[in-house]
């Protein structure tokens, strides 16, 4: 069984650039959210998506979208990079909706390294 | 929002002894306490989880408890060995349906 992938592994933006980073979840996984791993941090939470609906949001500014696509994979768009954004960016998996209470476990794919000069 | 302490940031145990990571958090609705396990370069890899209907659960070497009244959860690691060096993150699910939060980590390093 395939995990969850994501691309491209490894990349290198200039300041203001566009980046878009991609993710396919566990298959039969219908939840996937996107954290945000700063080096010696934990993950923070981006977003999450179940169901094609954005289901919750971390504190991230708008240059920050994402989506979810009919077959449940999803895409992290990232606007007018800043140096501070230059992170390993982590998709997780889920059965379903990782809402408070409900204890679905997530798992992450080998995440996204972006790095903005 | 909930909010995860963890200690101690850095851990150093011989080989073939225990070590023991904490975290406390701070909403007492949650319920759902996962530990994640990350090496140098890789994803961070589910290692144990507990609900909160359970004060302890096992899988072989590592355990954890969970002490509602307190808000605080554990990992115990026994019989440690080289290949348990990581850094260890504790999470606890944020309000509504905002994923999970994290501990800032723990760097677990084992001494032979």
């Amino acid at each position: 069984d395939a995990g969850v992938t994501q691309s491209p592994t490894h990349l290198i933006k200039t300041r203001g650039q566009q980046v878009t980073l991609r993710c396919s979840p566990i298959s039969g996984h219908k939840s996937v959210s996107w954290y945000q791993q700063v080096l010696g941090q934990g993950p923070q939470f981006i977003f999450q998506y179940y169901e094609k609906e954005e289901r919750g949001r971390g504190n991230f500014p708008d240059r920050f979208s994402a989506r979810q696509f009919p077959n449940y994979s999803s895409e992290l768009n990232v606007n007018a990079l800043l140096l501070g954004d230059s992170a390993l960016y982590l998709c997780a998996s889920s059965l379903a909706s990782t809402g408070f209470g409900t204890g679905n476990t997530i798992y992450f794919g080998e995440g996204s390294w972006l790095t903005v000069v | 929002g909930e909010n995860v302490e963890q200690h101690p940031s850095t851990l150093s145990v011989q080989e073939g002894d225990s070590a023991v990571i904490k975290c406390t958090y701070s909403d007492s609705a949650s319920n759902y306490f996962p530990w994640y396990k990350q090496e140098l370069g890789k994803r961070p890899q589910l290692i144990i989880d507990i609900r909160s209907n359970v004060g302890e659960k096992k899988d072989q070497r590592i355990a954890v408890t969970l002490n509602k009244t307190a808000k605080h959860f554990s990992l115990h690691i026994t019989e440690t060995q080289p290949e348990d060096s990581a850094v260890y993150f504790c999470a606890a699910p944020s309000g509504g349906a905002d994923g999970l939060t994290f501990g800032k980590g723990t760097h677990l390093i084992i001494q032979p």
